[in-house]
């Protein structure tokens, strides 16, 4: 069984903060990552993803990985309260030791708290 | 609206009925997964399809559980004989093979609003 691993939190930061969450994963052989944010209520919906080792930009949002270390993380600058919502790590692998499909892996979550 | 849309958005059944779920995905959309999300978790991968082919199922799943994309576009999920442990909110998403460039697992995924599922 593939998994991938988060802290559940809540991670709690001051507005204009930097909010950092992580992500481990177990299978090496995983090839793309990505970031969802899900509001309470609501479906996830894609933040960024990521492919290579090293560091993407996008607005407010970075997305770090290392393959190495099997690890993928998410910096949000300049946290405001809208961010507040759960950040679910997603990691795509293949299905089966034999082969088969991509196939996503989704952590269980971390909760993030901008407060005012 | 062109999104992912998902039918009915709340099903209360009583344990050992069968319930049926419809998706309906991005028009243009050659992928559609579904998936079992309960509180606190994130989405857990149940099946998946390219077009009309069902290429994955997760081996977790019960022989309860069916999924049919006959045309290619809408899928159903079926339960049959539901258990209470079969209460949680099933999410539907599709996604343009290749949309993201051509390495494989490319899928930005777009999610619909659920079905809650709740069983008595």
């Amino acid at each position: 069984q593939k998994e991938v691993e988060q802290n559940s939190g809540p991670l709690s930061v001051p507005e204009g903060a930097i909010a950092s969450l992580n992500c481990t994963y177990s299978d090496r052989g995983s090839q793309s990552f990505f970031w969802y944010r899900q509001y309470s209520g609501k479906s996830p919906e894609l933040i960024m993803f990521i492919y290579s080792n090293g560091d993407k930009e996008d607005g407010r949002f970075t997305a770090q990985l290392n393959k190495a270390s099997q690890y993928v993380s998410l910096l949000i600058r300049d946290s405001q309260p809208s961010d507040s919502a759960t950040y679910l790590c997603a990691v795509f692998h293949v299905a089966h030791a034999s082969g088969g499909s991509y196939i996503p892996t989704f952590g269980r979550g971390t909760s993030l708290i901008v407060h005012p | 609206d062109t999104g992912v849309s998902q039918d009915p958005r709340h099903k209360i059944t009583k344990r050992g009925q069968n319930v049926t779920f419809r998706c309906d995905p991005i028009s243009e959309h050659n992928r559609l997964y579904w998936y079992r999300q309960t509180l606190g978790q994130g989405p857990e991968f149940l099946t998946y399809f390219q077009n009309e082919a069902q290429l994955e199922k997760s081996r977790l799943l019960s022989d309860r559980f069916s999924a049919e994309r006959p045309k290619g576009s809408f899928s159903t999920l079926e339960i049959q004989r539901t258990e209470q442990g079969d209460s949680a909110m099933y999410l539907c998403a599709s996604s343009l093979k290749g949309a993201l460039g051509s390495l494989a697992g490319d899928d930005e995924q777009f999610f619909g609003p659920g079905t809650r599922l709740t069983v008595l």
